[in-house]
């Protein structure tokens, strides 16, 4: 099993700067399968990354996704205020089973 | 526009069963792989299940294999998870999740939960 490690747990970032959200696999993903969601309280997670880097319909431009191997990022640029949220990565290059990351919460500073 | 709900969660004794149920709408059902993913309280989120388009294949988070079984009926648009032998630590929110359109396990539609607690 693929066990994705997301740090920080928790990110405070101003309105209008930029988060930087790292996700680090236990095992090479050499098919480049991993994605990034959005979850916000109450909701069920939104898709917005798949395969590292290619956004997802209708998700704005400032969200972008990097890395290979086993080290992954995720961007937000400009944070609005509906960013503020937890963020899970998720692997889909082996499975079963796919796995998430614990998740970090991008909280208002 | 896609809408999956989900229903049949509640409260249930440990050892007991219950049947989820997740009626989907707004795109051709049997072509798309469904899965179950779950969200301990105040935790992050846990894949549970997948099921081929056609129901031949399925898949299992070790943790439920034996106790937790996934099927569909393509004819009433309909996902299901009958959980046997549950225990408190499946005790979650669980969401029926669409596979994505580009053709990988990654999720482009949720429900918006069912709450099944697992307590005496």
């Amino acid at each position: 099993e693929i066990v994705l490690t997301q740090s920080p747990a928790t990110l405070s970032v101003s309105p209008g700067e930029t988060a930087t959200l790292s996700c680090r696999a236990s095992q090479i993903l050499n098919r480049g399968y991993l994605a990034w969601y959005q979850q916000k309280p109450g909701q069920a997670p939104r898709l917005l990354i798949y395969g590292v880097s290619t956004r997802a319909t209708g998700i704005p431009a400032r969200f972008s996704g990097s890395g290979s191997g086993t080290e992954f990022t995720l961007t937000i640029s400009s944070l609005q205020s509906e960013d503020f949220a937890v963020y899970y990565c998720q692997q889909y290059n082996n499975w079963p089973p796919v796995t998430f990351g614990g998740g970090t919460k991008v909280e208002i500073k | 526009q896609v809408q999956l709900v989900e229903s049949g969660g509640g409260v249930v004794q440990p050892g007991r069963s219950l049947r989820l149920s997740c009626a989907a709408s707004g795109f051709t059902f049997s072509n798309y792989g469904m899965n179950w993913v779950r969200q301990a309280p105040g935790k992050g989120l846990e894949w549970v299940a997948v099921i081929s388009y056609d129901g031949g294949n399925q898949y299992y988070l070790d943790s439920v294999k034996g106790r937790f079984s996934i099927s569909r009926d393509n004819s009433k648009n309909t996902l299901y998870l009958q959980m046997n032998s549950l225990r408190p630590e499946d005790t979650a929110v669980y969401y029926c999740a669409k596979d994505s359109s580009i053709g990988a396990r990654t999720f482009d539609y949720w429900g918006q939960g069912t709450l099944v607690t697992v307590s005496s």
